[in-house]
């Protein structure tokens, strides 16, 4: 499995300001994924993180609202924007390795936008 | 819409007995299947991978898949208080998107 750093483990922002949250990995991997899992609920992924390119959203995420940045393959950033209570959630970064499928994920960042 | 579905329990079981988890997916593309121990307030844990149909099995866990009727099972043997946790069972999208989807997972209870 790869280390994952992901930082802030959690942190408590104001409405209408944003969260840039860091994912590091110890290796080089293959893919990368930013997931949201809001309270009591599953996990959903919001995007595929692409090195060097503009990431690839899910269904009913943008850019705008969350912009994503990979400038290499250990390294990831998601922005959480303009922020609401409803945006108030656990986000996870997600890697893939090689050729394996299995994904592994970093700590979370626990948001609790007030 | 692509699903994978699941019990949310709790499921209480008493401690050294087993467990068995159960998931149902709809899509029948889906050809990778996973569970994951997910603690409270902490991250998802990889605990077993099935591609193929039949049993895997790894230490106490066993996973157990029949793409036929579209369910993946995890049977945890010798339950103890530190198995209590949420699985979550996931599949991939498609074959090689390495996207998943995820059920909400299945609450187990270990009671000592």
């Amino acid at each position: 499995s790869a280390v994952i750093s992901q930082k802030p483990s959690r942190d408590i922002c104001q409405r209408g300001t944003s969260l840039t949250i860091q994912c590091q990995v110890d290796s080089q991997v293959t893919m990368m994924f930013w997931y949201r899992q809001q309270p009591g609920q599953s996990l959903t992924l919001i995007a595929t993180a692409n090195q060097g390119s503009e990431a690839t959203y899910e269904s009913g995420f943008v850019i705008d609202k969350f912009p994503i940045s990979r400038p290499n393959l250990t390294f990831s950033t998601l922005t959480v924007s303009n922020m609401s209570p409803e945006d108030s959630s656990i986000y996870l970064c997600s890697v893939i390795r090689g050729l394996e499928e299995e994904a592994f994920f970093g700590q979370g960042t626990r948001l609790t936008v007030v | 819409q692509k699903e994978v579905e699941q019990n949310s329990g709790p499921l209480s079981v008493p401690e050294g007995a087993i467990a068995s988890l159960n998931c149902t997916y709809s899509d029948r593309g889906s050809q990778s299947f996973f569970w994951y121990r997910q603690y409270s307030g902490k991250s998802p844990e990889l605990i077993m991978f099935i591609y193929s149909n039949g049993d895997k099995e790894d230490g106490r866990f066993t996973a157990q898949l029949n793409k036929a009727s579209q369910y993946v099972s995890l049977l945890i043997r010798d339950s103890q208080p530190s198995d209590s946790a949420t699985y979550l069972c996931a599949a991939n999208v498609a074959s090689g998107t390495y996207k998943y989807i995820f059920g909400t997972g299945t609450r187990l209870k270990v009671l000592a």
